[in-house]
């Protein structure tokens, strides 16, 4: 069964600060793997997009990364700023005829002035 | 990047009424839409596939004769729910399939349903 497991569930960091999300996944076989930012009451926006090849991928001061041996992926914010405050969401899609999207349960972060 | 959208972005109805969602893929056109249900600090739930021009594919558990879709445009996807209950009050989000060299589902910013 494809399945996609983040963590933490919840974060709460001062601004300023850095923090890593984490994404374990069993989807196979692999297509690509999104991060998405989806702030309160919206729809999920695209930070990053990596394919098996990639194992690094940057927007801005979102850092991902790929391991897919390990089938693991992260989030690096830098700098976090209020705005960040948000559920990421890891989206993994299989490489089968239609391409579905398996979801993580996203990590909700929170950051304090 | 690519734009979809929804409309309404909120909506309240009484409970026993009908209320329809639509999807439009803005710069592209989408053979394929996606209909989600987001509960709150949840992550979203496939409810539905939505092909162009051919019936919707609807996961298992999701009724296929309350959650009414119509794809009847490259870039126009509906959902009516159909003689909605609280039960039905949710986040409803769609996403539109980009069969670019990515192939990528851009999601639109949401529908809020609170049925009284």
């Amino acid at each position: 069964k494809n399945q996609v497991e983040q963590s933490p569930q919840s974060l709460i960091i001062l601004e300023g600060k850095n923090c890593t999300l984490q994404c374990n996944y069993t989807v196979s076989p692999f297509s690509n793997l999104r991060w998405y930012k989806q702030d309160t009451g919206r729809g999920p926006v695209s930070l990053t997009i990596m394919t098996f090849s990639e194992n690094t991928k940057s927007n801005g001061r979102y850092t991902a990364t790929l391991d897919a041996d390990t089938k693991q992926s992260s989030l690096h914010i830098t700098a976090s700023q209020l705005s960040d405050s948000a559920s990421y969401i890891c989206v993994v899609s299989g490489e089968d005829a239609g391409n579905m999207l398996t979801f993580g349960g996203g990590t909700r972060l929170m950051v304090k002035p | 990047g690519a734009v979809v959208s929804q409309h309404p972005s909120w909506v309240i109805c009484k409970s026993g009424t009908s209320v329809k969602i639509e999807c439009r893929s803005l710069d592209f056109q989408a053979t394929t839409m996606f209909w989600y249900r987001q509960f709150p600090k949840q992550s979203l739930m496939l409810m539905a596939t939505s092909n162009e021009g051919s019936k919707a594919t609807y996961e298992q558990g999701v009724e296929k004769d309350k959650f009414l879709i119509n794809h009847a445009s490259l870039t126009l996807s509906t959902l009516t729910v159909t003689s909605a209950h609280p039960e039905d009050s949710s986040f409803y989000i769609c996403s539109a399939r980009d069969r670019g060299y990515t192939d990528t589902q851009y999601f639109g910013p949401g529908t809020r349903l609170t049925v009284l």
